[in-house]
């Protein structure tokens, strides 16, 4: 069971947009900042969204993140086909002082 | 360009010890501020951190695996080793390392990953 819990899977038809929910407690996301990974079939994870809402260079704004007390958001509007992924929120935690993982989201397009 | 390649057994037999050598270049892990971390990915399952180890030597392990991970860099080589011992099939996976350019960022480059399967 991870620490950090997303919903197992969400679902969007092309144009749409979603949203992928990270809940935490304060030890995590209450205390520090939240990062996101997308992760396409077969290869290895890629940020997607740093410092709770940045992008790194190269990535659409079609993404976008947030971030209130101890919950995150990544919002992906105008969804594509090629967004259809598993999507994991990462931060620290203090108390544990390990890195968390939620259990990760697979997104279809439907 | 930063790269980071993970290399290490493809199969080892339960009980036996994993070692796994992250090479990487493009960067400095005595940068301060850099790390070096190591995830791993079961079949059809979610990720899961392992180990960090800091541009200053600190390191850091999950908690439910401290007592069989040891993470150690060789600056001079540009690679971070992982050693697990007692090694079990629910070890199989993908191992991943990643780097994080400073406090607070991501994992803003990851290497392509290793499989492990651990079978007698």
């Amino acid at each position: 069971q991870s620490v950090l819990t997303q919903p197992p899977s969400v679902s969007g038809t092309p144009g749409q947009r979603v949203t992928i929910s990270c809940s935490g407690t304060n030890s995590n996301i209450g205390s520090n900042t939240v990062n996101w990974y997308q992760q396409l079939p077969g290869t290895a994870p890629k940020l997607l969204i740093y410092l709770d809402d940045e992008r790194p260079s190269g990535v659409p704004d079609r993404f976008s993140g947030s971030k209130s007390g101890t919950s995150a958001s990544l919002g992906i509007s105008g969804l594509q086909s090629e967004d259809g992924a598993d999507y994991y929120c990462a931060t620290w935690d203090e108390s544990l002082n390990v890195v968390v993982f939620g259990g990760g989201t697979s997104l279809t397009v439907l | 360009q930063v790269t980071l390649k993970e290399s290490g057994p493809a199969l080892v037999k339960p009980t036996q010890t994993l070692t796994l050598t992250c090479t990487f270049s493009g960067f400095s892990l005595t940068t301060r501020g850099m790390r070096v971390n190591w995830v791993r990915q079961p079949p059809r399952r979610a990720l899961e951190w392992l180990a960090r180890i800091d541009w200053d030597g600190d390191k850091f392990y999950s908690t439910s695996l401290k007592t069989r991970l040891t993470i150690s860099k060789d600056t001079s080589k540009n690679q971070v080793v992982l050693i697990m011992t007692n090694m079990d099939p629910a070890d199989t996976g993908t191992y991943y390392c990643a780097r994080v350019p400073g406090e607070h960022y991501g994992m803003d480059v990851w290497g392509q990953g290793t499989t492990v399967t651990v079978s007698s």
